[in-house]
């Protein structure tokens, strides 16, 4: 099976732009959860979906958002950017929704740099 | 509130050596534990994950991992570090909603 893929996977943007990231999980898998990635505050949980469902949500400003499709893929927007938005935005898939015991594959991520 | 720690920034070890990074969990039930690995670059793999049973997990590349319900840990380990090890090491909880609380994550430097 194809693992999961993000697109584009570098961006470079100044701020006050609005931007969209795209994931497409692994075949099969319904459930997609965004992450962000930065030196200062590590791996921080932004949001998942589920059958075109936001299920779980992270502690983040409203400038992030998320939709899914029905094919299940996910894109994510960060709207108004600003310098510390410049982060790894990680992807994962899993078969489900909300079982702990579901394992998250993620993808490569989105290097996202906000001049 | 559920939190992961790991105590260690910054690890260098000898090729050749043994490992053991640390893991430590806090949450109002045992939570699921995973193991994760960086390169630099790149998405993140699943080294290993502990649900309940057997506290010894083996994982890929070699790595285990046990868990220990008295301390609250999780601490991986490896018998013998191979210079490809390199990268940076996640600890991971999830608990009843599924969203994964990583650990600030440990730098393994090794030297040949």
């Amino acid at each position: 099976k194809a693992g999961v893929t993000q697109t584009p996977r570098y961006l470079i943007k100044t701020r006050g732009q609005q931007v969209t990231l795209s994931c497409s999980p692994i075949s099969g898998h319904r459930s997609v959860s965004w992450y962000q990635q930065t030196p200062g505050q590590g791996l921080q949980f932004l949001f998942e979906y589920f059958s075109e469902t936001q299920r779980n949500k992270g502690n983040f400003p409203g400038r992030f958002s998320g939709r899914q499709f029905s094919n299940s893929r996910s894109e994510m927007n960060v709207s108004t950017l600003e310098l510390g938005d410049s982060a790894l935005y990680l992807c994962a898939s899993s078969p489900t929704s909300g079982r702990s015991t579901d394992t998250q594959y993620f993808g490569p991520g989105t290097r996202l740099t906000v001049l | 509130a559920q939190s992961v720690t790991q105590p260690d920034i910054h690890i260098t070890v000898s090729e050749g050596a043994s490992l053991e990074l640390r893991c430590n969990y806090s949450y109002g039930a045992t939570p699921y534990l995973f193991w994760y690995v960086q390169s630099p670059g790149q998405g993140l793999q699943l080294l290993l994950k502990y649900f309940s049973g057997d506290t010894l997990v083996q994982g890929i590349k070699g790595f285990e991992a046990e868990f220990k319900r008295s301390q609250s840990s999780f601490n991986l380990r490896k018998p013998s570090v191979h210079w490809s090890d390199a990268a940076e090491y996640y600890c991971a909880g999830s608990g009843n909603t599924g969203k994964l609380i990583f650990g600030q994550g440990t730098t393994l430097q090794v030297k040949p």
